[in-house]
This record gives C-alpha cells, structure tokens and sequence, in this order.
C-alpha cells in the first residue's frame, strides 16, 4: 500500500530554517505531482506548495512564497520542503500529500513543525 | 485570490441524513473534492471531481456542484461519520490549491 513518511519537524526559533523530508513507497513515485499541506493547530487545512511529477514546475501558496521551496529527487523517492525565516505563524502540522490528478489522492500522517524562541 | 466557504458545525441525527455546502464563486464550473478528517488523524478523500468515490469509501457518501454551491450529503449518517470536512478546488487562474475552512459534523 502507498505510504508517506514525513520527517525533518521540530522546534526551531524565530528567523531560523528547517528543511522537512517525505519518503514514499507503494507506488511509483516518479508519476506523481507531490504537494505539502499544513494545519495549524486547532485549524484547517492550507496547501502550500506542489511539484510536478518531473520536478520541472512548482508553484506556491502566497503565504509561503519566497520563503519555502519545493523539491524532489525521483531516484531516492523523496520530496523536500526547505523552509527559511520561519515564523510564529508557521507553526503546523505539514503532510506530506501525493495527487495523480487535481485532487489530494494519498497523505502522509504529518510532522511537527514548532516555531518558538 | 479564490475562496471557499463551508458553514460551521453541522449535526446530524444517526440514520439521517447531512449536508454539507461549499460555496465559491461560480464553483460549479470547477472540480470540488472533500475530504473526512478524524482527530489526530490524517485527511482522508472522500469525494473527488463534484461525485466520484475513491475505492473504499462508502455509498452513503455522495456529492454535487452546480452553480455557485457544491455539496456533500452522508446518508444514513453513523457515529463513525463525525469529523471535519473541507471541500478543495483548484483554481486555474493563479494555479493554486484552495481549501475551504473546514465543517464540523456531529452526529446525535
């Protein structure tokens, strides 16, 4: 079964960067746009990034544009979020989540990501 | 930028039948999909382009969109059926992913 493993959360203080990682296996990746998700706690859901299946597209949520970047490397099976001049307000949960089409197909159970001094 | 809304809690006596709406401006013309969040669980989809069920999800799920208004009903609703859900689309225009906040459904 396809599985999603996210890894690379933690506590981080103001301005600092973080960089998450996704490890996925059960299907083959390569033929997959692959997105980050967050959720503050206690609140919904916010996409924030997606990459095409080859890599050579990404596009961004307004909120994180400029700060964050997407990537992947289709030979290890992963994707990146790198995550620079953190905030309070990145504070979440961010998923890991894999669509074949327009739609959220598979999630990942998420890592913790704690902006704090 | 697009934008979605849901109303806020929802409930729903056991054996009867919920309705959750998603409003956007002219969502009809685009495709809306849902999806069930549990506590302390991942998001799972339930509903995907306006009324397709993934493998595994229930027929008591189902939906529609047309005009400015998508829907979502669980039929003969069960305790197992409480849950956030949130309705999504993508928006061609700017190319983005949009959620909508989200709709807390209880069940009696």
């Amino acid at each position: 079964q396809v599985q999603l493993e996210e890894s690379g959360g933690g506590v981080v203080q103001p301005g600092r960067s973080l960089r998450l990682s996704c490890t996925a296996s059960g299907l083959t990746f390569s033929t997959y746009a692959m997105h980050w998700v967050r959720q503050a706690p206690g609140k919904g859901l916010e996409w924030l990034a997606v990459i095409s299946d080859d890599g050579s597209n990404e596009f961004y949520a307004d909120s994180v544009k400029g700060r964050f970047t997407i990537s992947r490397d289709n030979s290890q099976n992963t994707l990146y979020l790198q995550m620079v001049s953190l905030r309070a307000e990145d504070t979440a949960l961010y998923y890991c989540v894999m669509a074949a089409r327009y739609e959220f197909d598979y999630w990942g159970q998420g890592t913790l990501v704690t902006v704090s001094s | 930028s697009y934008a979605l809304t849901q109303p806020l809690p929802v409930s729903v006596a056991l054996g009867q039948t919920a309705r959750i709406t998603c409003g956007g401006n002219d969502i009809g013309s685009k495709n809306v999909h849902w999806y069930q969040q549990k506590p302390g669980q991942a998001p799972v989809l339930v509903i995907f382009s306006d009324s397709n069920r993934p493998s595994g999800i229930p027929e008591r799920f189902s939906g529609s969109n047309s005009g400015n208004t998508a829907t979502l009903t669980i039929s003969r609703a069960q305790a197992g059926d409480e849950a956030d859900y949130y309705c999504q689309v993508w928006d061609s225009s700017t190319q983005v992913y949009v959620f909508g906040p989200g709709t807390k459904v209880t069940v009696l």
